[in-house]
């Protein structure tokens, strides 16, 4: 079965950090792309950031870049979300997602994990 | 960056009625449009994917249609399961982006 399990969400004061972890299994992780998605309640899904299998191609919303850095470890089946000034309107519930694509590119998303919870607040 | 904008935002229809999502994106993305289907408490899941093409395991009254910036969700038969909020989203730019989602009553 695929899954994918994410961890590291909770609570954090403005202009604080955190690092999200996804650990993938029942497929060859290392063959496809994979996202980070969040939903908040106001503003529906946002895609938040991608990577592709090999590390090729990597971007990034407006509204994160060069707060937010994603990264992978294909050995270890993990993807990453280091997250860093953090306002309140990051506030979310941060998806990681699975691609499609297996090239320098996106296709899209076949596999949600259920999502780990991000609030920032003093 | 390349936007999509959904419409409507909210739809409301009885159980048996066609129902119709549009979405547009602000520049040409060929076939790169995806539908995805999201219910409160789960997570997303795609209903058709590159515009047209229907993603296995899904009902056969979802299909898709549109290329370069027009582009619709067509439900032909509405059943009850089908409530939820359905997103469109592009992959055309390596930058991806979401509608901003068309939320849909029974």
């Amino acid at each position: 079965e695929v899954q994918l399990v994410e961890s590291g969400g909770g609570l954090v004061q403005p202009g604080g950090s955190l690092r999200l972890s996804c650990l993938v299994s029942g497929f060859t992780s290392e063959d496809y792309a994979l996202h980070w998605v969040r939903q908040t309640p106001g503003k529906g899904l946002e895609w938040v950031a991608g990577i592709t299998w090999n590390s090729a191609t990597i971007a990034y919303a407006d509204s994160v870049k060069g707060r937010f850095s994603i990264s992978r470890d294909n050995v270890k089946k993990s993807l990453y979300l280091q997250m860093s000034s953090l306002t309140m309107e990051d506030t979310a519930l941060y998806y990681c997602v699975k691609d499609m694509s297996t090239d320098n590119y996106f296709y899209f998303m076949d596999v949600w994990g259920q999502g780990t919870m991000v609030t920032v607040s003093s | 960056d390349i936007q999509v904008t959904q419409s409507p935002s909210s739809l409301s229809a009885s159980v048996g009625d066609r129902v119709i999502i549009s979405c547009r994106a602000s520049q040409s993305i060929s076939r790169f449009l995806n539908w995805y289907h999201h219910k409160p408490g789960e997570a997303p899941k795609v209903v058709i994917y590159g515009a047209t093409s229907l993603q296995s395991g899904v009902s056969s009254r979802f299909s898709g249609s549109g290329s370069g910036t027009d582009f619709t969700l067509t439900i032909s038969s509405l059943q009850p399961e089908d409530v939820g909020i359905y997103y469109c989203q592009q992959s055309f730019s390596t930058v991806c982006s979401f509608g901003q989602g068309t939320k849909l009553e029974i």
